[in-house]
């Protein structure tokens, strides 16, 4: 049950997309279309923006997207904002009710 | 509207164990599994286990095998989760979080547990 591998940080200027990685494994990433995307801003709790891979809650705006390839999720932000600057945390299930969590990635909007 | 209330911040000295409570409203308590994840300060997410609000079982991380316990309480709507034999690294926010199985889509308000002698 180790943590999903996930960059760091990544940048971008207002306007611009930038693309969040998230890997792991054939028994969690890889096994299950059950990969979610969380938004944490610093103080606050994190906020569900990206569940079942693809899919946005509502009220979340669709500038936000998700897919997966293999054992590799990804979460894109497209038209940046300066009110995405925030942490991001990927999540996969990975079997007999476990959840694994990412490294988390840091966004700054430069 | 959905809420997951929780108890307060919390002091505890090493060894000791600490119990931090969550209170849902807002739904069917028995149609969501509870799950509690923490965040240590500066770092990530952390799932620790869950707790299926029905009949009450349980599935812990392979990390707090035998030094965590989660309850709950029907009557009312109440989840608990016992971390016990605490050392400085247990210093973190515990979130209780309804899980939806395609993701977490309810999160409580945080409980920050400080461990210090």
């Amino acid at each position: 049950q180790s943590a999903l591998t996930q960059p760091r940080s990544v940048s971008g200027s207002p306007g611009q997309s930038v693309t969040i990685s998230c890997t792991g494994t054939s028994s969690d990433v890889g096994g299950y279309n059950l990969v979610s995307w969380y938004q944490q801003h610093p103080g606050k709790g994190p906020r569900l923006i990206i569940y079942d891979v693809t899919e946005g809650p509502s009220g979340v705006p669709d500038r936000f997207s998700g897919s997966k390839s293999g054992n590799t999720a990804s979460l894109t932000i497209s038209g940046l904002q300066a009110e995405d600057e925030a942490d991001y945390y990927c999540s996969s299930y990975a079997g007999r009710d476990i959840y694994v969590f990412g490294t988390g990635t840091e966004v700054t909007v430069l | 509207q959905v809420q997951l209330v929780q108890s307060g911040a919390d002091v505890k000295k090493p060894g000791a164990s600490v119990k931090v409570s969550c209170k849902a409203s807002g739904y069917t308590f028995s149609d969501h599994y509870l799950y509690w994840v923490r965040q240590a300060p500066g770092q990530g997410l952390e799932s620790m286990g869950m707790i299926k609000p029905t009949t009450g079982s349980t599935a812990y991380s392979q990390k707090f095998q035998g030094r965590l316990t989660l309850t709950r309480d029907t009557s009312t709507n109440t989840l608990y989760m016992d971390l016990s034999s605490l050392t400085s690294d247990d210093t973190a926010v515990y979130y209780c979080v309804r899980n939806t199985f395609s993701g977490f889509d309810f999160w409580g308000q945080g409980t920050l547990v400080t461990v210090s002698s």
